[in-house]
């Protein structure tokens, strides 16, 4: 069984400050990836980043950057230069990698208000 | 690359009938699609994973006969709410998967069930 728990139901950040919102895991996968994803108001989800849990590097794409910590099993997301359009909820999930059907699981989102 | 197309974005429907969502993989071949639901302010919950050719795998406390899934091609399939009630109105996402580890979700559909 796999747990995804995001304690921070809202979260505000400046403009032009970074943020960071918080993921914790729980799983019996030997091997997972964990994602996170941004829905805007409009509905789509988009994917962000992702981390696999044998990967030595914390992962990193554009603004977005993960904060993997292993051992207390957290994949936090720090968004560096918040901007406006950033603001949306934010999904964390992850997915155990031995079986190619493995679905995702959520958790219960963030959502993120940038402020001007 | 790698874009999942679902339509219709919206669609409200009378009580009793039956409604019809496609969700597609344009660009790539999908050896599984996944069916979400999402209730206001609430997360994704899944509802079940599709195979292509074979019979959807249905999450406990989802009615098959209610919400049927078909995965007849590997760029298509597609979920039928039949006999809709209001309880039902929500928004409803696909994603799709080929063998590379993230999966690309479709924008979704908003039921509306009067």
């Amino acid at each position: 069984a796999q747990k995804i728990t995001q304690t921070q139901p809202g979260m505000f950040v400046q403009e032009k400050e970074a943020v960071t919102l918080d993921c914790t895991y729980d799983t019996s996968d030997p091997s997972y990836g964990l994602f996170w994803y941004k829905q805007p108001s409009s509905g789509e989800m988009i994917f962000l980043i992702y981390q696999g849990s044998y990967d030595q590097q914390n992962a990193t794409e554009g603004r977005y950057s993960l904060n993997f910590q292993k051992a207390r099993k957290s994949a936090n997301l720090v968004i560096s230069a918040s901007q406006l359009g950033d603001s949306a909820m934010y999904f964390c999930a992850m997915r155990g990698l031995h079986n190619a059907g493995n679905m995702l699981t959520f958790g219960g989102g963030t959502r993120l208000m940038v402020k001007p | 690359g790698a874009v999942v197309s679902q339509h219709p974005s919206w669609v409200i429907c009378k009580s009793g009938t039956s409604v019809k969502i496609e969700c597609r993989s344009l660009d790539f071949q999908a050896t599984t699609m996944f069916w979400y639901r999402q209730f206001p302010k609430q997360s994704l919950m899944l509802m079940a994973t599709s195979n292509e050719g074979s019979k959807a795998t249905y999450e406990q406390g989802v009615e098959k006969d209610k919400f049927l899934i078909n995965h007849a091609s590997l760029t298509l399939s597609t979920l039928t709410v039949t006999s809709a009630h209001p309880e039902d109105s929500s928004f409803y996402i696909c994603s799709a998967r080929d063998g590379r580890t993230e999966a690309f979700f479709g924008q979704g559909t908003r039921l509306t069930v009067v």
